[in-house]
């Protein structure tokens, strides 16, 4: 999930495993959310996007929820893979011209 | 093919320095964004235009300079301001502001 300071947060998953990762969002004004994968040393990839009128959208062996009563967030990964490895990020349109992103969340796959 | 690149992949500026990060698409969008990020941290803003011959702050842009003359350019100048400019400029742009963005692959820059 989302947090202040020099540490992202991190999350090992076994190899083959799911895993979910979350992030609590700010604005409940916020109508567009996105999720990015950013491995080291390159700029974020576009993963899967979803509008605030939707609770669930899939795509290839990922799925986003979104929770908006407690204003939450998640994105869950499908049989974990070691290209799966990397810090992932979420993103909210908060109404403005720009997207707000979240500290983001480290994943790392053990074999 | 189409898309969005930066150049270099990597700068070394001396102490004092200006120095330019360029940013290019092609994708024919028509907001651009300049971000940066720190080591194990998230992304924060610049600055970003959402159409040519205009630009406006982020959250971070002390020390920063801009320009956004032609649609498909929009270059960084890190001014002799930035007390630490040290860090990794990601550049952006999408179809229209607010929606998904396109990231080019980064720009590491180092003071020496």
């Amino acid at each position: 999930g989302e947090s202040v300071g020099l540490h992202l947060p991190t999350l090992s998953v076994q190899e083959g495993d799911n895993s979910i990762i979350n992030c609590a969002y700010s604005n409940s004004a916020s109508d567009y959310f996105i999720w990015y994968k950013q491995e080291s040393g390159k700029g974020p990839q576009f993963i899967i996007d979803i509008r605030s009128n939707m609770d669930k959208r899939q795509g290839q062996r990922v799925t986003v929820l979104l929770n908006k009563t407690v204003k939450h967030l998640s994105l869950q990964i499908a049989a974990t893979q070691p290209g799966d490895s990397a810090v992932y990020f979420c993103a909210e349109n908060q109404g403005a011209q720009k997207l707000v992103f979240g500290q983001g969340t480290r994943l790392t796959i053990n074999p | 093919d189409g898309g969005i690149t930066q150049s270099p992949k990597y700068l070394f500026r001396k102490e004092g320095q200006n120095v330019t990060l360029s940013c290019e698409q092609n994708l024919n969008h028509d907001a651009m964004y300049w971000y940066r990020q720190d080591p194990g941290q998230g992304l924060r803003l610049i600055y970003y235009s959402q159409i040519v011959n205009d630009f406006q702050k982020g959250d971070i842009a002390e020390g920063y300079s801009v320009s956004r003359e032609k649609k498909e350019s929009f270059p960084l100048t890190v001014t002799s301001a930035q007390k630490n400019p040290t860090a990794f400029y990601l550049c952006a742009s999408s179809s229209t502001p607010g929606n998904g963005y396109t990231f080019g692959s980064g720009t590491r820059l180092t003071v020496v």
